[in-house]
């Protein structure tokens, strides 16, 4: 079946643009999760999704980060005003339900640069 | 709060000898443990977990890791390394915080 998809794939981006990232998770998963991974660095976790409420955001750096999820599926990662510092790969993840047991399927993230 | 520590940023092996990746752990509460592989330009995909059954747990691709408590370990091994291995491994750990802490990760290079 279709894993979990992730558009675009890459991003080039100015200093203080706007941008959005789309996760599409496994169909009938309801957790999903997104990740940031900088170079050389492992997926830092940034917020997690329970059906369509933000459930844990905690990973989020700072307030120019929102995501959404509206109807339990799509999810949109939004980030206001990029900085340079924001450049890295952007990875989401989805699981069946949110049990601590259950696989996260990773997409195969989205490669934001800011210039 | 949970953390990984894996040991080696880079291992390199020959084809054919023995993999061993190191990862250590540090939680407060009994772990589940995971192990991930990503293939350059690929997502992370899952090589096992461990969720407290057998503390050997198997895996694809010939991957197995073995919890230790005593050590705080889940090390990863193969006992034969193959070309199609190279890449990138992370260990990672959940403790009923719904998300995965993960590792720094161990590129691993495999020589002809």
């Amino acid at each position: 079946g279709a894993g979990v998809s992730q558009t675009p794939s890459n991003k080039v981006t100015e200093k203080g643009k706007y941008v959005e990232l789309r996760c599409d998770p496994i169909s009938g998963h309801t957790a999903l999760y997104w990740y940031r991974q900088s170079l050389g660095q492992g997926p830092e976790f940034l917020i997690y999704f329970q059906g369509t409420g933000a459930a844990d955001d905690s990973g989020l750096p700072n307030d120019r980060f929102f995501a959404v999820r509206p109807e339990g599926s799509v999810s949109t990662l939004k980030i206001q005003r990029t900085e340079r510092g924001d450049s890295a790969v952007y990875l989401c993840a989805s699981s069946p339900r949110s049990a601590t047991t259950d696989t996260q399927y990773f997409g195969p993230g989205t490669r934001l640069t800011v210039l | 709060a949970q953390s990984v520590t894996q040991l080696g940023s880079h291992v390199s092996v020959s084809e054919g000898a023995l993999v061993l990746l190191r990862c250590n752990y540090s939680s407060s509460v009994p772990p589940y443990l995971f192990w991930y592989v990503q293939y350059p330009n690929q997502g992370l995909q899952l090589l096992l977990k461990y969720t407290s059954a057998a503390t050997l747990v198997k895996g694809i691709n010939g991957f197995e890791a073995e919890f230790k408590k005593s050590e705080t370990s889940f090390h990863l091994t193969k006992p034969s390394a193959h070309m199609s291995d190279a890449a990138e491994y992370f260990c990672a750990v959940h403790t009923g915080r719904r998300a995965l802490t993960f590792g720094s990760g161990t590129r691993l290079q495999v020589q002809p």
